[in-house]
């Protein structure tokens, strides 16, 4: 069964504060694995796309990186506006979608 | 603009009265998929389509029914909706099924069952 854990759960930081988000995950068939940000009443929002291992990607505070069995978001000094809830998500050859519960974070100016 | 679009967005019911939550896509895009989202339980997919009369169950199907008879929408099909089935849904959409092809949602739709 395809697993994906994200930690932690929730994330308090002070503007500027660098930190980095983890998401483990267990598929069969990996076809991408996907980085969401979503903000409170909306839908996930596209932020990126891994493919293979050691790829990274970056937009502009935020870089998303991806080993054999997990991806971190690293978060450079953020701001009060990267406060969401960011969540990692993986497409297998079959077409199903497996979703972490999420990482709330929050950045306190 | 390209969207996916969610009706209603809220909804309060009763138990056993049937309801459908429409979800149409304005990009040509073969893959469409239904989610719920529950607190501390992230998006769990509910049932997607690979293309137009192709349908295929996530995991959490039970209750609920789908069709795709157009490519542009995916309506969600609750017949005999059950409090547990309380929840905030959302529509997504994508170029195709499989590889690096991400995601587009619906502003999601709050359902309440009472």
């Amino acid at each position: 069964e395809d697993q994906v854990t994200q930690s932690p759960e929730a994330l308090r930081l002070q503007e500027g504060e660098s930190s980095s988000l983890n998401c483990s995950y267990t598929v069969s068939g990996l076809r991408g694995l996907f980085w969401y940000r979503q903000d409170p009443g909306k839908g996930p929002e596209f932020l990126f796309t891994l493919y293979s291992a050691g790829e990274e990607k970056e937009k502009e505070r935020l870089k998303a990186t991806l080993t054999k069995k997990e991806s971190f978001l690293h978060i450079t000094a953020p701001k009060p506006e990267d406060s969401a809830t960011y969540l990692c998500a993986v497409n297998t050859n079959a077409g199903k979608s497996t979703f972490g519960d999420g990482t709330t974070l929050t950045v306190k100016p | 603009e390209a969207q996916v679009t969610q009706n209603p967005r809220y909804l309060i019911t009763v138990t056993g009265k049937k309801l459908t939550v429409t979800c149409s896509q304005n990009m040509n895009h073969e893959y469409m998929s239904w989610y719920r989202q529950d607190p501390g339980l992230g998006l769990r997919q509910i049932y997607y389509s690979m293309n137009v009369e192709v349908t295929d169950k996530g995991d959490v199907p039970e209750g609920y029914k789908v069709s795709r008879k157009e490519k542009r929408n995916f309506p969600l099909i609750l017949e005999s909706p059950s409090p547990n089935q309380t929840s905030l849904y959302f529509c997504a959409s994508s170029l195709y099924a499989g590889g690096g092809q991400p995601q587009h949602f619906g502003d999601g739709t709050r359902l309440s069952i009472l």
